[in-house]
């Protein structure tokens, strides 16, 4: 059974810093890997989803890396701005269409 | 298009009552996907249905909950009787038909259900 793990679960920075969230998954064997945000009482938003045959995707000032081999992903936010203040959740689609998700990073931008 | 449409927003009921949540996917959607959210299991798949057939529902946690899809446009989630740790997000999403895992899935503004 796929089980993703996104560290930390919780992160505070000032604003203009680039960060980095991580996410892990047991089971390599994907058909891809997407990056969400939600915002408090909120649906879920597609930031990124990268194919299992891929190793990036950006958009913006966002960059999303996956290594499956090592069952790794990170999302890295470049020039943080409060506006980014959100829950990120990864999600893993192992089955086609059946989504893991991870249980997410709450982020903070200071201004 | 006015993307994921899922009503009610908010639903207080009592223990043992019917609960009926719906959900209007995105015009030419072939895919559509319950989700429920807790604190303490996070976002978990429930069931999805490809051109309104039920897929996979391995993800219902039990007889009480139901889900149908009698047209394109429109699908129920029930929960009959409804318990308190039944208490959750509810989220409808819903993809294009495209190549297994090409497209993303895009989600409705949930339904907070409150069991007492």
């Amino acid at each position: 059974k796929q089980e993703v793990t996104q560290i930390p679960a919780a992160l505070s920075v000032p604003e203009g810093e680039n960060l980095v969230l991580n996410c892990s998954f047991t089971d390599s064997a994907i058909y891809n890997l997407q990056w969400f945000r939600q915002d408090p009482g909120k649906g879920l938003t597609s930031l990124l989803l990268i194919q299992s045959s891929q190793r990036e995707q950006t958009s913006g000032r966002l960059n999303a890396s996956l290594d499956k081999s090592s069952g790794r992903s990170t999302l890295y936010i470049a020039a943080s701005q409060p506006g980014d203040s959100a829950t990120y959740l990864c999600a893993v689609d192992n089955a086609g269409n059946m989504l893991t998700f991870g249980g997410g990073t709450r982020l903070m931008v200071k201004p | 298009d006015a993307g994921v449409i899922q009503s009610p927003r908010h639903e207080v009921t009592e223990m043992g009552q019917e609960v009926t949540l719906r959900c209007k996917p995105i015009s030419g959607h072939d895919y559509l996907f319950w989700y429920r959210q807790t604190m303490m299991r996070g976002l978990e798949l429930l069931i999805y249905f490809n051109n309104n057939v039920p897929i996979d529902d391995s993800g219902m946690p039990e007889d009480r909950f139901s889900a149908k899809m009698p047209n394109a446009s429109f699908s129920t989630l029930k929960i009959q009787p409804s318990e308190p740790r039944d208490s959750a997000v509810y989220f409808c999403a819903s993809r294009p038909r495209g190549g297994t895992g090409g497209d993303t899935q895009y989600f409705g503004p949930g339904t907070r259900l409150t069991v007492l």
